[in-house]
């Protein structure tokens, strides 16, 4: 089946530092990319939604040029943590549709991301 | 706008145990409906879907039936098992809203043996 591979599966930065996380799709061409948020124990927040040669739609309240989202090609999404303080710390997931019909989405298996 | 309800957990079980989450949806269009299952520590997987009214999804025991006219797709399980434990998260996708998952607050499910 369609695959999502997302990297690191953790990371821990200094204060201050940019993480990038990337996410592969690896058996089909994921034209859109979802790319959430979820704190401890609650529920994931889509944050922005990346489209291949376009320019990425945040939803409202993410910061733009703090999580910079890049869709190079059609198998590959990034999302850099620019200026990480320890308030970024948290679970981040992206999700690549199948077909254009919502039935389908295959989800990355998830950044710990930490910082100190 | 689009918005799901699911029950708040914990939700402890003993094995064996029937399991029932209720899921309930808004939304302006015509969704598909979702129940994703997150284990400790690892991304969101897939358990079932269902794209129509009256459609069911069924997968490893579970069932969630889509239900238009409650506007509902609550998840059931006859007998869990320990390995059942984890966060369940109720999902729909529409297409009016350019196919983005909105999902459910998630109900942590704790099975004991």
């Amino acid at each position: 089946g369609a695959v999502v591979s997302q990297h690191p599966s953790r990371v821990i930065c200094k204060s201050g530092t940019s993480v990038k996380i990337e996410c592969r799709s690896l058996d089909f061409q994921a034209t859109t990319m979802f790319w959430y948020r979820q704190f401890p124990k609650q529920s994931l927040m889509l944050m922005a939604t990346s489209n291949e040669g376009s320019k990425a739609t945040y939803e409202q309240g993410v910061e733009k040029d703090k999580f910079l989202i890049n869709h190079a090609s059609l198998t590959l999404s990034t999302l850099t943590v620019t200026s990480a303080h320890p308030e970024d710390s948290s679970f981040y997931i992206c999700s690549a549709p199948q077909g254009d019909r919502g039935y389908g989405y295959t989800f990355g298996s998830g950044t710990r991301l930490t910082v100190v | 706008g689009n918005s799901v309800t699911q029950m708040e957990g914990p939700v402890t079980l003993s094995e064996e145990a029937f399991l029932t989450i209720n899921c309930t949806y808004t939304a302006t269009g015509y969704p598909s409906l979702f129940w994703y299952v997150q284990y400790p520590g690892e991304g969101l997987q897939l358990l079932l879907k269902a794209t129509k009214a009256d459609d069911k999804g069924s997968n490893k025991g579970f069932e969630a039936t889509y239900r238009k006219e409650t506007t509902s797709f609550h998840l059931e399980k006859g007998s869990v098992q320990v390995s059942d434990s984890a966060v369940y998260f109720c999902a729909l996708s529409d297409r009016a809203a350019g196919n983005k998952l909105t999902f459910g607050g998630g109900t942590r499910v704790l099975v004991k043996p």
